[in-house]
């Protein structure tokens, strides 16, 4: 069975600080995605990021950066000098991998309400 | 990139009555569609997957006589909510696959917002 878990429900953190968003994940698939998403109050999903299972190295975009580690099942997100625009719900998600590398149906932790105060 | 649209974006119905939300790929085809819904401040959960051509293939728990997916062309899926009540009132969001090889895979609609009085 897949599942993912975001133990956090909600963090509160004041403008500028560091502020990281953990991500846990159950699967007996031995290829699959990894994603996280932003969800504002207006209700969109925004894609931040997509991992593969064999891609294990970390990435960084601006002030957003990803930590991959399979031996802990963990895809943990981390926001360096946070702003208020950040604030939003934030889901982590985890896809099995189809024939030919297309995603499956996605699964999504519970999110993580994130709420930056200026 | 590519774009999905949903519409309506916000619905209002009365209880008994049946509404029908659209996804719609833009400016690229898609073969598989997924539904999901998502009540608030809760997760998305996915209720289908909707091939075009082909029956939808609905999760466990989804009462595919209550919600009513269709995929006639590849860019278009429906999915309507049958004899509404309050309790389908819910977020309903879309995602369109495209094919592998491209960044994202599945694009998101902006979500319909059903609710039923």
């Amino acid at each position: 069975a897949q599942k993912v878990t975001q133990a956090q429900t909600e963090i509160s953190v004041v403008e500028k600080e560091d502020v990281t968003l953990d991500c846990v994940y159950e699967t007996r698939d031995t290829t699959y995605y990894l994603f996280w998403y932003k969800q504002p109050p207006s209700g969109e999903l925004v894609f931040l990021i997509r991992r593969n299972s064999f891609d294990e190295q970390n990435e960084i975009s601006g002030r957003y950066s990803w930590n991959f580690q399979k031996s802990t099942s963990s895809f943990n997100f981390t926001i360096t000098a946070s702003q208020v625009v950040d604030s939003a719900v934030y889901f982590c998600a985890l896809s099995a991998m189809n024939y030919g590398g297309a995603t499956n149906k996605l699964i999504f932790g519970t999110g993580t309400l994130l709420a930056v105060q200026p | 990139g590519a774009v999905v649209s949903q519409h309506p974006s916000r619905v209002i119905c009365k209880s008994g009555t049946s509404v029908k939300i659209e996804c719609r790929s833009l400016d690229f085809q898609a073969t598989t569609m997924f539904w999901y819904r998502q009540f608030p401040k809760q997760s998305l959960m996915l209720m289908a997957t909707s091939n075009e051509g082909s029956k939808a293939t609905y999760e466990q728990g989804v009462e595919k006589d209550k919600f009513l997916i269709n995929h006639a062309s590849l860019t278009l899926s429906t999915l309507t909510v049958t004899s509404a009540h309050p309790e389908d009132s819910s977020f309903y969001i879309c995602s369109a696959r495209v094919p592998p090889g491209a960044k994202y895979e599945q694009y998101f609609g902006p979500g319909t917002r059903l609710t039923v009085t």
